[in-house]
């Protein structure tokens, strides 16, 4: 079975300062997608960014980028330019042949003006 | 082009209760996903379901809960008998195809006193 670990349960950055959230996976699929999506006080789970295992190029969403490293099973989350509508718990999320998502516990992001 | 609907947002219920949660999926999409997140927790995969179908119910625990996506109307999360660990947000995404990408209702926040 797949798992997805955060290890920061908590993180804070300053207004306009970059931070990065890390998440890393175990899996024995090598086709797979990994999701990085938001969850603002409103609780609605919001898409951020996606990666496609067999690209290798890292995603790139405006402010928000991922450092995908498919030999670690690492798959971080770059926020440049933070604002404070970034405040929110950030959820790491796999998607593999089950077709179902499997999240990680997650990281609550402060952003502090 | 209205997202997917859940209602309803906020359910109240008394231990022993019958809960009943709706989905209504996006346009178009025939998959439908549910998912629970306890608190301080990331979601957990419940169901997946197609029209008239259960794909997998591997996340569903054995008793009291079942789950249903008819020909017409909305999907249904049904708890039977609640008891107070059922509290929690119940998600439900829809998909076009099994390989699309998945989009969030609102949630329903079950509480059981």
């Amino acid at each position: 079975a797949q798992t997805v670990t955060q290890s920061q349960p908590e993180m804070s950055v300053q207004e306009a300062e970059t931070v990065t959230l890390s998440c890393t996976y175990d899996t024995s699929e090598s086709d797979y997608y990994l999701f990085w999506y938001k969850q603002p006080p409103s609780r609605q789970m919001i898409l951020v960014i996606r990666q496609e295992a067999y690209k290798q190029q890292n995603a790139t969403e405006n402010r928000f980028s991922v450092n995908f490293q498919k030999a670690a099973k690492s798959f971080s989350l770059k926020i440049s330019d933070s604002q404070l509508g970034d405040a929110a718990m950030y959820f790491c999320a796999y998607y593999g042949s089950n077709y179902k998502l499997t999240f990680g516990k997650g990281t609550l992001l402060t952003v502090n003006p | 082009n209205a997202g997917v609907m859940q209602n309803p947002r906020h359910l109240v219920r008394r231990r022993g209760q019958e809960a009943r949660l709706r989905c209504s999926p996006m346009k178009g999409h025939s998959h439908v996903y549910w998912y629970r997140q306890l608190p301080e927790e990331g979601l957990k995969f419940m169901v997946y379901l197609q029209k008239e179908n259960i794909i997998d119910e591997s996340g569903m625990p054995k008793e009291r809960f079942s789950a249903e996506f008819p020909k017409e109307g909305p999907s249904i999360l049904r708890i039977q008998q609640v008891v107070r660990g059922d509290s929690a947000a119940y998600f439900c995404a829809s998909s076009k195809t099994e390989n699309t990408e998945a989009f969030f209702g609102q949630g329903t926040r079950l509480t059981v006193v």
